[in-house]
């Protein structure tokens, strides 16, 4: 599976848009970006993923650059209880995940 | 509401005392997960089982086990913990190999 390249950490003030970058530069045309949370001291948190068109559900929107070679993870309307690590994972359907480090984002009123 | 359950969510063991965590799951899945997770890392597989099929990751040890004995249950033996084995074990289960995955609350571990 492809690596992924996440900051290590960013703010984002209560209301506003958080915006989680990621890079995947040798993301293979079958592996999938799959985006996870892990609010401190519970276990991560499906948010989203994709393929090659950008995506959005309750939670998220996910947009994936039309090379591939990155994506970024939408939170239109950041609060606080979205202060947690946002890991990105690019992965073969069949395969294990693979955590990174992620980016710990802090919502600030 | 279906789910992910893992008790307990806190296990105090001692320094070379076998210990077990469980696992359960309401999602019918076919494949469970058990990840490490230490202090400030990312969560790391060490095991799944796809129905009764058991596949340990390379460089999980000798000291780290698993039973499922059916689709709902499946358990995690440390046969003798070691300081280094405190950490969060994780849980987790999807429909199939490569599916979306969810994850339990986690148990923590503490070796004393």
């Amino acid at each position: 599976d492809a690596k992924t390249t996440q900051p290590t950490s960013m703010d984002c003030a209560e209301g506003r848009a958080a915006n989680l970058p990621c890079n995947h530069s040798t993301i293979s045309g079958n592996e999938y970006v799959y985006w996870y949370r892990q609010i401190h001291s519970q276990g991560p948190q499906y948010i989203i993923h994709g393929l090659k068109n950008n995506e959005t559900n309750e939670m998220a929107s996910l947009i994936i650059t039309e090379d591939r070679k990155s994506s970024t993870l939408i939170l239109p309307h950041a609060t606080l209880r979205d202060t947690a690590v946002y890991y990105c994972i690019v992965r073969l359907e069949g395969n294990d995940m693979r955590f990174g480090a992620g980016t710990r984002l802090t919502v600030k009123p | 509401d279906a789910m992910v359950i893992q008790n307990p969510r806190y296990q105090v063991t001692q320094f070379g005392k076998p210990v077990t965590l469980s696992c359960s799951q309401t999602l019918n899945h076919n494949v469970m997960y058990w990840y490490q997770q230490k202090s400030s890392q990312a969560p790391k597989l060490l095991f799944h089982y796809y129905d009764k099929d058991f596949n340990n990751e390379a460089d999980t040890p000798d000291n780290f086990q698993s039973r499922r004995p059916n689709t709902s249950f499946c358990f995690l033996d440390i046969r003798s913990p070691g300081l280094g084995d405190a950490a969060m074990y994780l849980c987790a289960t999807s429909r199939g190999g490569g599916e979306t995955q969810y994850f339990g609350p986690g148990t923590r571990l503490l070796v004393l």
